[in-house]
């Protein structure tokens, strides 16, 4: 079946523009994440949803960062007046939910931001 | 969140067993050890978990020790495409436990 898939997969822009990362997550799954990855590191978590509410943002670096879910499917990561430090992959996942299960996640191929 | 500790590299034969340690001394009774890896230029993808007794599947076997404050992640017979970063994660039971906190991991090289 088909996977997590996000958009664009690459997106270049100049400093102080917006950009908008689509998440589109495995279809029924409930739950849904957004992970950075700085070259050469692991994943950093951003924020968590659970249907369309979001239930934890604490990874959001500073408020020019924001998500949202609204109908509990897609997903979009926003970044405002973007700075190079915001350069980075930008990674979606989905599971089936949360809890003492402790559902596999599902991690799409990423969108490769660069900042210039 | 409870630490991992695992080598920065390690590197195998292809068709031999490879054998990845994760050392976790401050794991608590609650905390299951997952096992994500991550292929060159793709995103992590699951490969194990498990809480306390060792775990078999179609990838490979997670042996955890008595006192659980160590693993072994074990691929029985490495093929290059299993060449990746593998990386050690505790979850918890409860909470905070949908947060994958990824470390540094291992990086697997597979020689043909």
């Amino acid at each position: 079946g088909a996977g997590v898939s996000q958009s664009p997969r690459y997106k270049v822009t100049k400093r102080g523009q917006d950009v908008a990362l689509r998440c589109d997550p495995i279809s029924g799954h409930v739950s849904l994440y957004w992970y950075r990855q700085a070259l050469g590191q692991g994943p950093e978590f951003l924020t968590y949803f659970n249907y369309e509410a979001q239930q934890d943002k604490s990874g959001l670096p500073n408020d020019r960062f924001s998500a949202e879910r609204p109908e509990g499917s897609i997903s979009t990561l926003t970044i405002q007046r973007t700075e190079q430090r915001d350069s980075a992959m930008y990674r979606c996942a989905s599971s089936l939910g949360t809890g003492g299960r402790n559902y596999e996640q599902y991690f799409g191929p990423g969108t490769r931001l660069t900042v210039t | 969140d409870a630490k991992t500790t695992q080598p920065n590299s390690m590197e195998s034969n292809e068709e031999e067993p490879v054998h990845l340690p994760c050392n976790h001394s401050t794991i608590s009774g609650t905390d299951y050890i997952h096992w994500y890896r991550q292929l060159p230029s793709q995103g992590p993808e699951y490969v194990i978990h498990g809480l306390t007794s060792n775990v078999n599947n179609r990838m490979a076997s997670l042996a955890i020790a008595e006192d659980r404050k160590s693993s072994t992640l074990i691929l029985h017979r490495a093929t290059l495409r299993d060449a990746a970063v593998y990386y050690c994660i505790l979850r918890g039971s409860g909470g905070s436990n949908y947060k994958l906190t990824f470390g540094k991991g291992t990086l697997l090289t597979v020689n043909p």
